[in-house]
């Protein structure tokens, strides 16, 4: 049974430039969730859909954060232009239910350097 | 805005040790779910308690939910090195759609 699959899994790109990270939830799973995780500020919520609808954004720090999800199978997580200071582990987690008490099943995160 | 405090922040202790790490707040939850996260992988869930004073058992970890749900703790009984990692806690309130995760504590156990 395949779980929440990220890619890639290590991104390395020069200030400015555009990055895409790529998310495939737990199928029949219908809550996708993006983390960032950082040694100084652990693990952070970017933003959640139910059912491919964006319900909270509010951990999104900049507009040069976007996420979508086209459809219950895939979702990205955008950084356009990056900026050194989003280095950081970028994490998909999917739940079944949107429920807080649902389990969170993660993928294996995105590590992300931005030089 | 739920905040949620793990203690301690790093633990290092030699194999067979017992040890408690804890979760605290000032906010009441419905539930706190308890993950461990090993290098290069995404957390990975221990437990789910969901009533005060609940306790669970996962072979040589004990996991307990405060009596009013604001705290909770995690036991390991005689560590091994294979118990090493972060463990998170994450808190929701009721009908919420999404939870809150601690600091998380760094567990190292030596052999």
């Amino acid at each position: 049974d395949a779980g929440v699959i990220q890619s890639p899994r290590h991104e390395v790109t020069e200030m400015g430039q555009e990055v895409t990270l790529r998310c495939k939830p737990i199928s029949g799973h219908n809550s996708l969730f993006w983390y960032r995780q950082t040694m100084m500020r652990g693990l952070e919520l970017l933003i959640y859909f139910n059912n491919n609808v964006p319900i909270d954004d509010s951990g999104m720090p900049e507009d040069r954060f976007s996420a979508k999800m086209p459809n219950a199978s895939f979702s990205t997580l955008k950084i356009q232009p990056s900026e050194p200071r989003d280095s950081a582990v970028y994490f998909c987690a999917s739940s079944l239910q949107g429920l807080a008490s649902s389990p969170l099943h993660f993928g294996n995160g995105t590590r992300l350097t931005v030089t | 805005t739920q905040l949620l405090e793990q203690s301690p922040q790093f633990l290092s202790i030699q194999e067979g040790e017992n040890l408690t790490v804890y979760c605290n707040s000032s906010s009441v939850f419905s539930s706190l779910q308890w993950y461990r996260q090993e290098p290069g992988e995404g957390p990975v869930l221990l437990v789910t308690v969901v009533t005060g004073g609940e306790v669970k058992k996962l072979k040589r970890l004990t996991f307990q939910f405060g009596d009013a749900r604001k705290d909770s703790s995690l036991h390991i009984t005689a560590a091994q090195p294979g118990d090493t990692g972060l463990y998170l806690c994450a808190g929701a309130r009721a009908n919420a759609g999404k939870s809150t995760f601690g600091d998380g504590t760094t567990l190292t156990v030596k052999p």
